[in-house]
């Protein structure tokens, strides 16, 4: 069982947006602003799409954006695209081992 | 152009140990902490180690404490880990990714390497 809860999967049509949630505690999402987010199409390398809860790479599309309440962050991405269809993944910084905890991760699916 | 490439990975049987390696360019590579990253099949991602830019601080989380150790040559840009006592529960694709800051793995990794697949078999 991962450590931050991610949704199984999630769905939407081109043009719509969706968010992804990632649901931690108040050791590690609700205590520090170190979340991250990675996007991994099937047989690739994740790639980095959102670091310290909001910020968005260099070359990342401002399609997608990020944002924390409490003990959950959260993954938008407007404007869907058939290329945006990956599994997802959220990650932090907890208190205590092992340190750097990712979700389970969530699967995008674009109709 | 940053690119990371593994190495080593292979079939192993239970108690057995393995090298893998990454070789790094197109970055200042003593500059950024780097991680190993695993995924076993059809599963989710897992942080199995990070060393600080110098190579002074190392960090593991309990399920591979005391059985992997990573380090990292700064004259070749390369970043290594060992790993000894094997389990069948080892098994996973070894990324190499490397992370934004100097020190603080957990605040992402902006490259990483295609990966080198590890298992564990008799």
């Amino acid at each position: 069982q991962s450590a931050l809860t991610q949704p199984a999967s999630v769905s939407g049509s081109p043009g719509q947006s969706i968010t992804i949630s990632c649901t931690g505690t108040n050791s590690d999402v609700g205590r520090y602003n170190y979340v991250s987010w990675y996007q991994q199409h099937p047989g690739k390398a994740p790639k980095l799409m959102m670091s310290d809860v909001s910020n968005r790479p260099s070359g990342v599309s401002n399609r997608f954006s990020g944002s924390k309440s409490g003990n959950t962050a959260s993954l938008t991405i407007s404007g869907l695209l058939a290329e945006d269809e990956a599994d997802y993944y959220c990650s932090s910084y907890t208190t205590n081992s092992p340190y750097w905890v990712f979700g389970g991760g969530t699967k995008l699916t674009v109709l | 152009e940053v690119q990371l490439v593994e190495s080593g990975g292979g079939l192993v049987q239970p108690g057995g140990s393995l090298r893998l390696s990454c070789a790094a360019s197109g970055f200042t590579f003593g500059s950024y902490v780097m991680s190993w990253v695993r995924q076993a099949p059809g599963k989710g991602l897992e942080w199995v180690s990070g060393i600080s830019g110098s190579g002074g601080s190392a960090y593991y989380p309990d399920s591979v404490k005391g059985r992997f150790t990573i380090s990292r040559d700064n004259s070749n840009n390369t970043l290594y880990l060992q790993m000894t006592s094997l389990r069948a529960e080892d098994t996973a694709v070894y990324y190499c990714a490397k992370g934004t800051t100097y020190y603080d793995f957990w605040r992402g990794s902006d490259y990483w390497g295609p990966g080198t697949l590890v298992t564990v078999s008799s």
